[in-house]
């Protein structure tokens, strides 16, 4: 079985441009969460989706971000017109169950780093 | 506001030392707690957790932490850490019905 998987590891993009990040959860489960972790510093909580839906977007800025998990295909994080600052690994994680069902755990991916010149 | 803290930002031990690793966590009403392990250059893993039952928890690798519910704390312990446990601790929170709450993680470095 496996793993969440995240593509790319490593994206490189200039000041304004488009950054897509993908995610695939591991194989049964329909519980998706977006973490930041910016040097130094713990995971953020982003967002949380389940399939079609966005349970809880929380931790996301308001603006230029923005979340997805279609009914089919991964979980797509999108950064418009990148800047500096959204320089950062960007983790998703998955588990079967949401946290409305109790103590549950959820499962890393490996990460994409995003750097922004 | 709800939050997770760790004591140490940064430990350095050598091999053979005993570990603890502090956490304590701002909330009242019943949490599951974590304990994550990143690796330099790897994701997230978990080290152990707790959910209910008995408050010493028993981890991968030798890893073990007790929950002290009047004190609000998780810490992580290891009786004799290696050199191959250098890596970031991550203590994370979850309150039912709600997401993950991590704390900002302690760097352990273990000399060889």
């Amino acid at each position: 079985n496996a793993g969440v998987m995240q593509n790319p590891r490593h994206l490189v993009r200039r000041r304004g441009q488009e950054a897509r990040l993908r995610c695939s959860p591991m194989k049964g489960h329909s519980h998706v969460y977006w973490y930041r972790q910016l040097p130094e510093e713990g995971l953020k909580f982003m967002v949380y989706l389940q399939k079609e839906n966005i349970i809880d977007e929380s931790g996301m800025p308001k603006e230029r971000f923005s979340a997805e998990f279609p009914k089919e295909g991964p979980s797509i994080l999108r950064i418009q017109q990148v800047v500096r600052g959204d320089s950062a690994a960007y983790f998703c994680a998955s588990s079967p169950y949401g946290s409305s069902g109790g103590a549950n755990e959820q499962f890393f991916g490996p990460g994409t780093r995003l750097t922004v010149l | 506001a709800q939050s997770v803290s760790q004591h140490n930002h940064h430990v350095i031990l050598s091999e053979a030392a005993s570990l603890e690793l502090g956490c304590n966590y701002s909330y009242g009403g019943t949490v599951n707690l974590f304990w994550y392990v990143q690796y330099p250059g790897q994701h997230l893993q978990l080290l152990l957790k707790y959910f209910s039952g008995d408050p010493l928890v028993k981890g991968i690798k030798g890893f073990e932490a007790e929950f002290i519910k009047s004190k609000f704390s998780f810490n992580l312990r290891k009786p004799s850490v290696q050199w191959s446990d250098t890596a970031e601790y991550f203590c994370a929170v979850m309150l039912y019905g709600q997401n993950f709450v991590f704390g900002p993680g302690t760097r352990l470095s273990v000399l060889p």
